[in-house]
C-alpha cells in the first residue's frame, strides 16, 4: 500500500494564481482531512470529508475549496492564492469505524505564494 | 478535547530508552491518549494510542498512570532516525465531523545523539 499520497511536493505561485492540491489514499478509508502547518505551529484543519460527496469546514476554510469526487481522492483548491497561504499542506485519512480513530498522513505539499 | 503539556525538548543516547512524558490532568473518561511524531519535513506519523491499559507495538510502549492524568511514551532502543517532534494528543474518538480533527500542540523535540 502507498498509504496517503500527495501531489505536487513543492509549488511556487504568484499572488492571484490558482492551483489544486491532490490527495489520494488506498486504505479504503471513509474520512479524509486537509490540514495546514505554519512554521513553529501545530496543524490546523482546513476541511474535512466524512464520505464521498460530503465536506465540512474546519478551523481555517477561508480561501479554499475542496472536492471529494470518490472515496480515494480529496482535492484542495486555492482559487486566488495569497501570501498568507504560504504553508505546508497535509492530507490525512482515517476509518470512521471502528473506534478509536487513527489518522494517517501524507508527505505534504510545500506551497510558497509570492 | 483535554489539553496536554509536554516538556519542550529532551535528548538521549543512541541505543538507550527514550521516555517521553505527557501530562493530561483534565482528561475525561472516554478520551484516548494518542502519540504521533513528525520527523523534519515529513507528515505526522501515528505511533500508538491507549485508553487506560499499557500498550505496546512494534514502535513503542505507552504507559498510562492509573488515574490517567499522565502518560509516558517509551522508545526502547532509540536510534538517530527517532529524532523528531513527538506529540501527545488526547481526544474522544466518538467526536464526529470536523471535531474529529487532531489538535497538535508544540510537542516535545527528541534529539538522539550518537
Amino acid at each position: 500500500n502507498a498509504g496517503v499520497t500527495q501531489t505536487p511536493k513543492f509549488q511556487v505561485l504568484k499572488t492571484g494564481q490558482s492551483m489544486t492540491l491532490q490527495c489520494a489514499q488506498d486504505m479504503n478509508h471513509n474520512s479524509m482531512y486537509w490540514y495546514r502547518q505554519d512554521p513553529g505551529m501545530g496543524l490546523r484543519l482546513i476541511y474535512y470529508s466524512a464520505s464521498e460527496g460530503t465536506t465540512d469546514k474546519g478551523e481555517v476554510p477561508n480561501g479554499y475549496n475542496v472536492s471529494r469526487l470518490n472515496k480515494r481522492e480529496f482535492s484542495l483548491r486555492l482559487e486566488s492564492a495569497a501570501p498568507s497561504q504560504t504553508s505546508v499542506y497535509f492530507c490525512a485519512s482515517s476509518h470512521r469505524d471502528p473506534q478509536p480513530i487513527v489518522q494517517y498522513f501524507g508527505p505534504g505539499t510545500r506551497l510558497t505564494v509570492t | 478535547d483535554a489539553k496536554t503539556t509536554q516538556p519542550t525538548s529532551m535528548d538521549c543516547a543512541e541505543g538507550r530508552a527514550a521516555n517521553l512524558p505527557c501530562n493530561h490532568s483534565t482528561i475525561s473518561g472516554n478520551e484516548y491518549v494518542y502519540w504521533y511524531r513528525q520527523i523534519h519535513s515529513q507528515g505526522p506519523q501515528y505511533i500508538i494510542h491507549g485508553l487506560k491499559n499499557n500498550e505496546t507495538n512494534e514502535m513503542a510502549s505507552l504507559i498510562i498512570t492509573e488515574d490517567r492524568k499522565s502518560s509516558t511514551l517509551i522508545l526502547p532502543h532509540a536510534t538517530l532516525r527517532d529524532t523528531a517532534v513527538y506529540y501527545c494528543i488526547v481526544r474522544n474518538p466518538a467526536d464526529t465531523g470536523a471535531n474529529s480533527k487532531l489538535t497538535f500542540g508544540k510537542g516535545i523535540t527528541l534529539s538522539v545523539r550518537p
